[in-house]
């Protein structure tokens, strides 16, 4: 069965810190990978698209990169409204569409 | 857009049918998909199917439970749900994962007797 691993499921940071957290497709997924934030009682937004794509509106500070099946998140600058959730996804391409396990982001 | 519609309290064992209405984009020539979030889980995602609903796909865990369809002419994609167990409780989400991804606000379902 196709997985995403995505780790780690948490981690704690102070602001201004570079953060990094990895997914891993059982797979080859080329680059159909998409990066999420989700708050807590919220919808995801999408944050990075085609594994290396910003999306518009999101703060430069958040860069993807990765091919296949091993693809990274970054946070240049960990900043307080950074707090949330980041969930990583195989995206249009035939299903399963699988997320990963999600990564818990707080401040030191 | 996408706006979902339809979650309940049900008791175990009941059934529920989700609906899922959108606009703003051609929706006759993307393939949908439902997701859900579990209380304090993760995203998980659910069924998908295509433009022409010739391909459908469901996760393990709700295959022969859970039926995905859609009416293009309405724009509308459904799920309906059977035999509900305490683990299918979560936020229902209807989503579309193209070149475009969009996400609707979710709908809960409860299920508890």
């Amino acid at each position: 069965d196709f997985q995403m691993t995505q780790s780690p499921s948490s981690l704690s940071a102070s602001v201004g810190d570079r953060v990094t957290i990895t997914c891993r497709a059982s797979q080859d997924i080329r680059n159909y990978l998409v990066w999420y934030q989700q708050r807590p009682g919220k919808v995801p937004t999408l944050l990075i698209y085609a594994a290396s794509k910003l999306q518009s509106g999101v703060p430069s500070r958040f860069s993807g990169s990765g091919f296949g099946t091993d693809f990274t998140l970054t946070i240049a600058g960990l900043q307080p409204e950074d707090v949330a959730t980041y969930y990583c996804q195989k995206y249009n391409s035939a299903p399963p569409l699988t997320f990963g396990g999600g990564t818990k982001v707080e401040i030191k | 857009q996408l706006m979902e519609s339809g979650g309940d309290l049900v008791k175990p064992g009941g059934s529920l049918r989700l609906s899922c209405s959108a606009s703003g984009f051609n929706f006759k020539i993307y393939s949908m998909n439902w997701v859900r979030q579990a209380p304090g889980k993760g995203l998980e995602w659910v069924a998908s199917i295509s433009s022409s609903s010739s391909a459908i796909n469901y996760i393990d865990s709700v295959k022969g439970r859970f039926t995905i369809s859609r009416d293009n002419a309405q724009n509308s994609l459904f799920l309906q749900m059977n035999n509900l167990r305490g683990e299918d409780a979560a936020i229902y989400y209807c989503a579309l994962f193209a070149g475009v991804i969009l996400w609707g606000q979710g709908t809960p379902v409860t299920v508890s007797s």
